[in-house]
């Protein structure tokens, strides 16, 4: 079945440190690809997604590449803030019915000042 | 746009007791979903709606109950609340067509004493 892996936590970084989260995926077919952000307290919120091969999505200063050949897609950002420090989960959509999102465990970042 | 309400934030139960976790959303949104989220668990999947009038089973069902009231509305019972239910819960809902993305309501803390 389709599966999601993603680096564990936590991870602990000082302020403007370069950030990567790495995911790698198992899935048949085509899937789209997300990256969720859950702040303290908060539901999860969409961060960016990728429908396809080599798409890159981005939002907020944070990247990640739909890479087919390595199935990952890897999150980052080049100058991580105190406000950045959250949980990300990576999920993945199969496009066959209605399956629900599949989500990996989450990465909890924490950024000090 | 309200986008996915849920109710109550927090609510605090004796073992045994029940109570419905109330979600509903204003998106038009044919899917709509309930995940538990435990520390250090991630998200797990309780049961989802892929249309109204249909349920299904997701990975921990045992001890809840849903009903699609409309298009709007998934509510989640707990019959016979146990401690081992003490969680965040969370509703989603999710855009149809090419690309689905969930959109989450902000938790439902229950506590079972």
């Amino acid at each position: 079945g389709n599966s999601v892996t993603q680096m564990e936590g936590p991870v602990t970084l000082s302020e403007e440190a370069f950030l990567t989260i790495n995911c790698t995926y198992t899935a048949t077919g085509y899937p789209s690809l997300f990256w969720y952000v859950q702040y303290p307290g908060e539901g999860l919120q969409l961060l960016l997604k990728a429908t396809k091969a080599d798409d890159k999505g981005s939002n907020k200063g944070f990247e990640a590449t739909y890479r087919k050949e390595t199935t990952s897609f890897h999150l980052e950002k080049g100058s991580v803030q105190v406000s950045d420090s959250a949980v990300y989960f990576c999920a993945l959509s199969d496009l066959v019915g209605n399956t629900p999102l599949v989500f990996g465990k989450g990465t909890r970042l924490s950024v000090i000042a | 746009n309200a986008g996915v309400t849920q109710t109550p934030k927090f609510q605090v139960l004796k073992t045994g007791q029940s109570m419905t976790l109330q979600c509903a959303q204003d998106m038009n949104h044919n899917s709509m979903y309930w995940y538990r989220q435990d520390p250090g668990m991630g998200l797990r999947l309780i049961y989802y709606s892929a249309s109204e009038g249909t349920t299904d089973k997701g990975e921990v069902p045992n001890g809840y109950n849903v009903s699609r009231l409309n298009k709007r509305e998934f509510s989640l019972r707990l019959e016979s609340a146990a401690p081992s239910q003490t969680s965040v819960y969370f509703c989603a809902s999710r855009t149809s067509g090419s690309v689905h993305e969930q959109y989450f309501g902000p938790g439902t803390r229950l506590t079972v004493t």
